[in-house]
């Protein structure tokens, strides 16, 4: 069985510093892996995601992630927070490319930004 | 297009009442699901489809009924609603290899 742990609820950065958000998963098959983030009150959206090839992701609004097979991890990272990015964001992974027969998600990481 | 869509946006029920959440895609994909969001538990799959005809279930089924007679749509039944099922509801598509979709969810309250 899959599972995502997202660690830390919640994560408070100031406008401009490193966001680092951490992923981890299990699989029993090679993963594929996807960070999408929620703003309040509407859908997910896809930030980015891993399926084969070159380890390091970059995804849409500056943030990008990297697949680290020896940790089992795949934490999402921007250079430089903004204030716009104040969003609740999921990890999740799936056996099959697109995730056609459903997600695992983790339970998710609230990223707050302090002016 | 309009993506996938859902409705109603909101809905407040009674213990025991019975109502049909609506999905629907127009981008021909084959691929559906049905998840449920709670605070502090992420997403969890309640069922998906892999084509009209074919459904089945995912990690929180119980209470939960769907049918895809169509490709484009993907209903989801409560039968008898609990307030265990008071949730954000959310309806997703995709093909074999994309992405999956999101619609813009279906608050649903259970009193």
């Amino acid at each position: 069985a899959q599972s995502v742990t997202q660690l830390g609820s919640h994560v408070s950065v100031s406008e401009g510093a490193l966001v680092l958000l951490r992923c981890n998963y299990s699989s029993s098959v090679p993963p594929y892996l996807f960070w999408y983030v929620q703003y309040p009150n509407q859908g997910l959206q896809l930030l980015l995601k891993y399926t084969t090839g070159a380890t390091l992701v970059k995804g849409i609004n500056g943030f990008e992630a990297e697949f680290k097979k020896s940790e089992t991890s795949f934490h999402l990272t921007k250079p430089s927070a903004h204030m716009s990015d104040a969003a609740e964001y999921f990890c999740a992974v799936s056996d099959t490319g697109g995730g056609a027969d459903g997600l695992t998600f983790g339970k998710g990481t609230h990223l707050i930004i302090q002016p | 297009n309009a993506g996938v869509t859902q409705t109603p946006k909101f809905q407040v029920l009674k213990t025991g009442q019975s109502m049909t959440l609506q999905c629907a895609q127009d981008m021909n994909h084959e691929y559906m699901s049905w998840y449920r969001q709670d605070p502090g538990m992420g997403l969890r799959l309640i069922h998906y489809s892999v084509g009209a005809g074919i459904t089945d279930q995912g990690e929180v089924p119980n209470g939960y009924n769907v049918s895809r007679s169509t490709t484009e749509d993907f209903p989801l039944r409560l039968l008898s609603a609990a307030p265990s099922q008071t949730s954000v509801y959310f309806c997703a598509s995709s093909t074999r290899t994309d992405t999956q979709y999101f619609g813009p969810g279906t608050r649903l309250t259970v009193l």
